[in-house]
């Protein structure tokens, strides 16, 4: 049961929009940074989201984030086939003092 | 170019203990958080440790307290994890991964090192 929670699985075709939430809690979203990853299986994930909604140098536009309360959200526009990866969110967690992430979606480019 | 190379994993006994290196390169080290984060088979990302700068401040996640202890060499850039107490629980690829800004925002990720705990 991961501490921030997120769908298990999202699909949506190759050039649509789709988002991937991300709930949590005053504890954690609502009080802290959120962080995105990808994650393809084989290979280190990937950055794409800090800082709520920044996007380090190399991530497309295609990318953003943004943050209300205590849930946050991923955007992913023109979809393409190379974005079929899991995405994770991450965030720190003030009561338990520790990093914690969602348990990740799987999202699939139909 | 910023390079993070683990080494350390293998097959470990349940009860046993193990401990993680990883080998950072291309950036000033002292000047970063370091974390380990692993991916069990089947499972997410989950957070075990994060080192301040210096080593001196430590954080870790609730699965894995009490038998977890991250430590930081910044004289030979190396970051270590030493666990204890091993079960089928802890068998996965663990990562190092290095914090942007001391946020817990990882830029830049190992390739992993797997660790499998079986008789």
């Amino acid at each position: 049961q991961s501490v921030l929670t997120q769908p298990p699985s999202v699909s949506a075709a190759p050039g649509q929009r789709v988002t991937i939430s991300c709930s949590g809690s005053s504890s954690n979203i609502a009080n802290a940074f959120v962080s995105w990853y990808q994650h393809l299986p084989g290979t280190a994930p990937r950055l794409l989201i800090y800082n709520n909604s920044e996007r380090p140098s190399g991530i497309p536009d295609r990318f953003s984030a943004s943050k209300s309360g205590a849930s946050a959200t991923l955007a992913i526009t023109g979809l393409q086939a190379g974005d079929e990866a899991h995405y994770f969110c991450e965030s720190w967690d003030h009561n338990l003092r520790a990093g914690v992430f969602g348990g990740g979606t799987k999202l699939t480019v139909l | 170019e910023v390079q993070l190379v683990e080494s350390g994993g293998g097959l470990v006994r349940p009860g046993g203990s193990m401990r993680l290196s990883c080998e950072a390169s291309g950036f000033t080290f002292s000047r970063h958080s370091m974390a380990w984060v692993r991916q069990a088979p089947g499972k997410g990302l989950e957070f075990l440790a994060q080192s301040s700068p210096t080593g001196e401040t430590a954080y870790y996640g609730a699965s894995v307290k009490g038998r977890v202890t991250i430590s930081k060499d910044n004289s030979r850039n190396i970051l270590f994890l030493q666990m204890d107490g091993l079960t089928a629980d802890d068998t996965a690829l663990y990562y190092c991964a290095r914090d942007l800004r001391q946020q817990l925002e990882y830029d830049y990720w190992g390739q992993g090192t797997l660790v499998t705990v079986s008789s």
